[in-house]
């Protein structure tokens, strides 16, 4: 069965940092391309960043230059560094597993449970 | 302000046939066979329910289809139910990134 569980939510001045991870199980993780997915609270979904099977990376202009996407394979793990956080942060963010193989595709056959990422002073 | 437009809701009665819409640009889903729909019950994570503009994953009713013409997707949902009521969400591939709808939510009367 395809698990995927995300840890390191919390709350975060502004400004600051926070590093999310995804420990994935039930299949061959080096063999997918990995994607995180953001939603405020009542909103709705914000594509984030993707990372490929060959560390290839992708990111929106929201938060390029802020927010690493990174994998351990040998971990099964997808992490998300993410730097000058601010309030338009503030969201529950989902890893998830890519159907397709290359670039940023977003189509995602499965989905974590969420972490909740709280960005106040 | 999202990057694909979609109605914030659509309504209908049981048995009845509704169609959300999603409509992007020549950059995103006129530009690419990379449209999925996803469906989202309060709290929970979203369940892919349409990849590539018309394939549904295994386990999907066949009431849920989709569609494309030029540079908007559409959903449509076959004889409603009232398992159906839920937010729904498109996306597309825009070239070296991924861009989501805004959602709609679909209400069953």
């Amino acid at each position: 069965e395809v698990q995927l569980v995300e840890s390191g939510g919390g709350l975060v001045q502004p400004g600051g940092s926070l590093r999310l991870s995804c420990r994935a199980s039930g299949f061959i993780f080096s063999s997918y391309d990995m994607h995180w997915v953001r939603q405020a609270a009542g909103k709705g979904l914000e594509w984030v960043s993707a990372i490929g099977t060959a560390d290839d990376t992708y990111y929106p202009g929201s938060v390029k230059g802020r927010f690493t996407i990174s994998r351990e394979n040998a971990k099964n793990s997808l992490f998300l560094q993410m730097n000058s956080l601010s309030a338009e942060d503030t969201a529950v963010y989902y890893c998830t597993r890519a159907l397709f193989g290359f670039g940023a595709v977003p189509t995602f056959d499965y989905w974590g449970q969420g972490a909740l990422v709280t960005v106040s002073s | 302000q999202s990057a694909l437009t979609q109605p914030p809701s659509a309504s209908g009665s049981p048995g009845q046939s509704v169609t959300i819409s999603c409509t992007g640009t020549r950059s995103d889903v006129g530009g690419y066979d990379y449209v999925s729909w996803y469906q989202q019950y309060p709290g929970t994570a979203p369940k892919l329910i349409i990849y590539e503009v018309t394939k549904r994953p295994s386990g999907v009713p066949g009431r849920f289809s989709g569609s494309k013409s030029g540079n908007t997707a559409s959903l449509t949902v076959s004889g409603l139910q009232a398992e159906d009521e839920a937010d729904y969400y498109c996306s597309s591939y825009a070239g070296s990134k991924g861009v989501f709808g805004g959602g709609t939510k679909l209400t069953v009367l």
